[in-house]
């Protein structure tokens, strides 16, 4: 089975901090993504990542950043947290092999900024 | 652009009731269809897909048909369990758009014992 696997379930930040979210995934896929959910939302987004150091804005880049110096390990970085960025963040990876390309989620990072 | 809606919830159903949450979509050429299910606490797990017009999915009891003629694919199970209480994603891969899914906002699931 996929494993895919998110530094944290639960973060306490203050506004104005430098967040680090990170991201595992253990079956060698070449894309990864990072979403944000939000009631009502559904997930958006942010960025994803299709080989290492590659990426791509997504919806809403704004505010974040990301890296993937290898394979398996995708970062997801707020440069200065702030209130609006209060959210559950979801991390996923897939492989283009099967050629539907159906993607693997992480539990979630339940962010807080204060 | 590609985009997907599905029914507003929340929906409360008894046990055992007939279950439809209905999704329709657009996009260009020929998307692949998911249902993605999120349980309490935990991220999205594919439920079901379909690849192709008039495919059926389907896994534990839920069945969705890819209709193009009508750009839907609605989720139904013929007998909820309380089990069954989740949040329902609809989503979308059009074409070879880099393995992006556009997902629907959600349909939250609460089955009454």
């Amino acid at each position: 089975d996929v494993k895919v696997t998110q530094s944290s379930r639960y973060l306490v930040k203050r506004t104005g901090e430098k967040v680090f979210l990170e991201c595992v995934q253990d079956m060698d896929h070449e894309n990864m993504f990072w979403y944000r959910q939000d009631p009502g939302l559904g997930l958006r987004l942010i960025y994803f990542s299709y080989d290492v150091k590659m990426k791509e804005k997504g919806d809403i880049p704004e505010g974040y950043s990301v890296s993937r110096e290898k394979k398996e390990r995708f970062s997801l970085i707020l440069e200065s947290a702030s209130t609006n960025q209060t959210s559950m963040y979801l991390c996923a990876s897939t492989t283009l092999s099967t050629g539907v390309h159906e993607q693997y989620f992480g539990p979630g990072t339940r962010l807080t900024v204060t | 652009g590609n985009s997907v809606t599905q029914m507003e919830g929340p929906v409360t159903l008894s046990e055992e009731a007939f279950l439809t949450i209905n999704c329709t979509y657009t996009a260009t050429g020929y998307p692949s269809l998911f249902w993605y299910v999120q349980y309490p606490g935990e991220g999205l797990q594919l439920l079901l897909k379909a690849t192709k017009a008039d495919d059926k999915g389907s896994n534990k009891g839920f069945e969705a048909t890819y209709r193009k003629e009508t750009t839907s694919f609605h989720l139904e199970k013929g007998s909820v369990q309380v089990s069954d209480s989740a949040v329902y994603f609809c989503a979308l891969r059009a074409g070879s758009s880099a393995s992006k899914i556009i997902f629907g906002s959600g349909t939250r699931l609460s089955i009454r014992p």
